[in-house]
């Protein structure tokens, strides 16, 4: 596709519910990231895929983030028993290729799903 | 870890001024990135700078890394109401991969 598409843009979910945010990366592109932003916070990195293989998911905040990309292009990230504290812009990025973002070229956003857990 | 710390946090200003934007990391940086980031939407790319001393522009909007690359600064000429927005620096760390870590953000608010 022309861009990163995030689906849904906005979920309110209660609390206690499961919840699964879909990310369809640029076409072709080899790496993808989840990102989670609190209100007024920076971006804070929780997984980071390369094709299929997950590759580092020291981001996620428990045991009840589970994120998957099966076929090394949409990726899902699920959120089990959502909390209060879970409610955050999840956004989603992709980058070309495995190597430096400073030596491939930038790291391309979606616009984010916005969850709030009530 | 990597840490990036912005300054300052939020930003009002008149139309038409001059203002500058600080990220400083506490480690030497691989590549320092601008983003733009307007509410409910996702981050737009700004610019890219990776040498030490290096300096960019586009439009109104300037970024420098200082030489030993722990320092960015982003300055906008004669701001505009379309210039208001979250700035973010997001930087990748020294062998670390290809993971950005980011800054908590500078909310600019430009009164016109």
């Amino acid at each position: 596709g022309a861009g990163v598409s995030q689906s849904p843009r906005y979920k309110v979910a209660k609390r206690g519910q499961d919840v699964a945010l879909r990310c369809d990366p640029i076409s072709g592109h080899v790496s993808l990231f989840w990102y989670q932003q609190a209100l007024g916070q920076g971006p804070e990195f929780l997984t980071y895929f390369q094709n299929e293989a997950q590759l580092d998911k020291s981001g996620l905040p428990s045991d009840r983030f589970f994120a998957e990309r099966p076929e090394g292009s949409v990726s899902t990230l699920k959120i089990q028993r959502t909390q209060q504290e879970d409610s955050a812009v999840y956004l989603c990025a992709s980058s070309l290729t495995s190597g430096s973002i400073a030596h491939t070229g930038e790291l391309f956003f979606g616009e984010g799903s916005r969850l709030t857990v009530l | 870890s990597q840490e990036l710390e912005q300054s300052p946090q939020s930003l009002i200003v008149q139309e038409g001024k001059n203002l500058t934007i600080n990220c400083t990391s506490s480690k030497t940086l691989y590549g320092l990135y601008w983003y733009k980031q307007k509410y409910g939407e996702g981050l737009i790319f700004l610019m890219m700078l990776q040498k030490g001393g290096e300096e960019k522009s586009h439009e109104k909007i300037t970024a420098k890394l200082d030489e030993k690359k722990q320092q960015s600064s982003l300055h906008i000429t004669a701001s505009q109401p379309s210039h208001a927005g979250i700035y973010l620096c997001g930087a990748e760390p020294i062998f670390a991969g290809n993971m950005l870590t980011f800054g908590g953000g500078t909310r600019l608010m430009v009164k016109p």
